[in-house]
């Protein structure tokens, strides 16, 4: 039972350029969430998808940030024209789901993609 | 607010003493609380959680108590051993009242070296 699958696992993109993240939930998982995470910080939430809906996306910039979770597909997190400060690692993870307004699954976390800009 | 605070930020041990991180969090209506062991250069792995109806839970060497009064949850680690050096994180839900939609909200950290 493969566990969340993000690639690429390295990204290296100069000032300027697009970053695309991706990420594969668990199987059985309908609930993807990306964190980023700045190095010796915690986690910091940034968006919540279920397919091919945006439930919550309180924790990312309005600017040049965007996630998609498409009904067939991996999710995206794309990032445009990337700046130093984007450098960080991202992280996704899923989790079964669950009611609206009640507990929801253990969300699990994938290996990260680590984005350096240049 | 959103805010969990999470103590000490590195901790040191030899192997076989307990360890100990403490959390707190401001949001009374939180009532999910998992723990996460995050090794270097991969991504947090869950070790153990526990949730507003119980006040405590124990897995192995692993236990994890909850005080909801006072609005704080530790996590035990017995017999430590060098394999359980790592980075910990503390995170508890918070609900968003115009969705429903219960985020988690992480700690800071502890970066815990267990010595042989």
């Amino acid at each position: 039972n493969a566990g969340v699958m993000q690639n690429p696992r390295h990204l290296v993109r100069r000032r300027g350029q697009e970053a695309r993240l991706r990420c594969s939930p668990m199987k059985g998982h309908s609930h993807v969430y990306w964190y980023r995470q700045l190095p010796e910080e915690g986690l910091k939430f940034m968006v919540y998808l279920q397919k091919e809906n945006i439930i919550d996306e309180s924790g990312m910039p309005k600017e040049r940030f965007s996630a998609e979770f498409p009904k067939e597909g991996p999710s995206i997190l794309r990032i445009q024209q990337v700046v130093r400060g984007d450098s960080a690692a991202y992280f996704c993870a899923s989790s079964p789901g669950g009611v609206q307004g009640q507990l929801w699954g253990e969300q699990y976390f994938g290996p990260g993609t680590r984005l350096t800009v240049t | 607010g959103e805010n969990v605070e999470q103590h000490p930020s590195t901790l040191s041990v030899q192997e076989g003493d307990s360890a100990v991180i403490k959390c707190t969090y401001s949001d009374s209506a939180s009532n999910y609380f998992p723990w996460y062991k995050q090794e270097l250069g991969k991504g947090p792995q869950l070790i153990i959680d526990i949730r507003s109806n119980v006040g405590e839970k124990k897995d192995q060497r692993i236990a994890v108590t909850l005080n909801k009064t006072a609005k704080h949850f530790s996590l035990h680690i017995t017999e430590t051993q060098p394999e359980d050096s790592a980075v910990y994180f503390c995170a508890a839900s918070m609900k968003r009242q115009n969705t429903g939609f219960q985020k988690l909200v992480f700690g800071t950290g502890t970066r815990l070296l267990v010595s042989p």
